[in-house]
């Protein structure tokens, strides 16, 4: 079965500061895709970053990206240049094989806090 | 550019009453679920679809039921509902042809059982 951890319930930075949050995973599926969404205060799920396991690069979304090391199966995300409307729970999510692709199995999330 | 509308935004419910959550999507878009988040354990599986008359269920489908009978509508039943699924319930919808397009979200409904 698929699984995604992320270790960290919380994080703290500084804004400006750069963060990485964790995301390990397991599958025995040679094909798969890895996103990341943020979840703000006000509910909503929004999509970050995606990452397929055969990409050669690294992905990048503006001061998003993805540190993916495939042979440790991690794909942390990190954001440079933290700002306060960073503050969210972040999560980290895998195509689901056993759904043929068409749903997600997700990480408990990390909350990311940023001071000023 | 409605995208995933769900109704109602909030609802509370007594033990034993039933309701449906109503999920739309006009992205013509074949993959439909529906997920259940509680505090603590992530989003979580309850049924989807990967088209018109075809559903199966997913982590947590005790309790729930759903029907596809178009593209654009899927919608989740709670029969009788009890106090552990006070919870916030999202839908999403997908392409079958672009595998590396994420899931478009609803904005979630948060439902209270007392």
């Amino acid at each position: 079965a698929q699984k995604i951890t992320q270790t960290q319930p919380g994080m703290f930075v500084q804004e400006k500061e750069a963060v990485t949050l964790d995301c390990t995973y397991d599958t025995s599926d040679p094909s798969y895709g890895l996103f990341w969404y943020k979840q703000p205060s006000s509910g909503e799920m929004i999509f970050l970053i995606y990452q397929g396991s055969y990409d050669q690069q690294n992905a990048t979304e503006g001061r998003y990206s993805l540190n993916f090391q495939k042979a440790r199966k991690s794909a942390n995300l990190v954001i440079s240049a933290s700002q306060l409307g960073d503050s969210a729970m972040y999560f980290c999510a895998m195509r689901d094989l056993n759904s043929g692709y068409s749903t997600l199995t997700f990480g408990k999330g990390t909350m990311l806090l940023v001071s000023p | 550019n409605a995208g995933v509308t769900q109704t109602p935004k909030f609802q509370v419910l007594k033990t034993g009453q039933s309701m449906t959550l109503q999920c739309a999507q006009d992205m013509n878009h074949e993959y439909m679920s529906w997920y259940r988040q509680d505090p603590g354990m992530g989003l979580r599986l309850i049924h989807y679809s990967v088209g018109a008359g075809i559903t199966d269920q997913g982590e947590v489908p005790n309790g729930y039921n759903v029907s596809r009978s178009t593209t654009e509508d899927f919608p989740l039943r709670l029969l009788s509902a009890a106090p552990s699924q006070t919870s916030v319930y999202f839908c999403a919808s997908s392409s079958r042809e672009s595998p590396n397009q994420p899931q478009h979200f609803g904005d979630g409904t948060r439902l209270s059982i007392l």
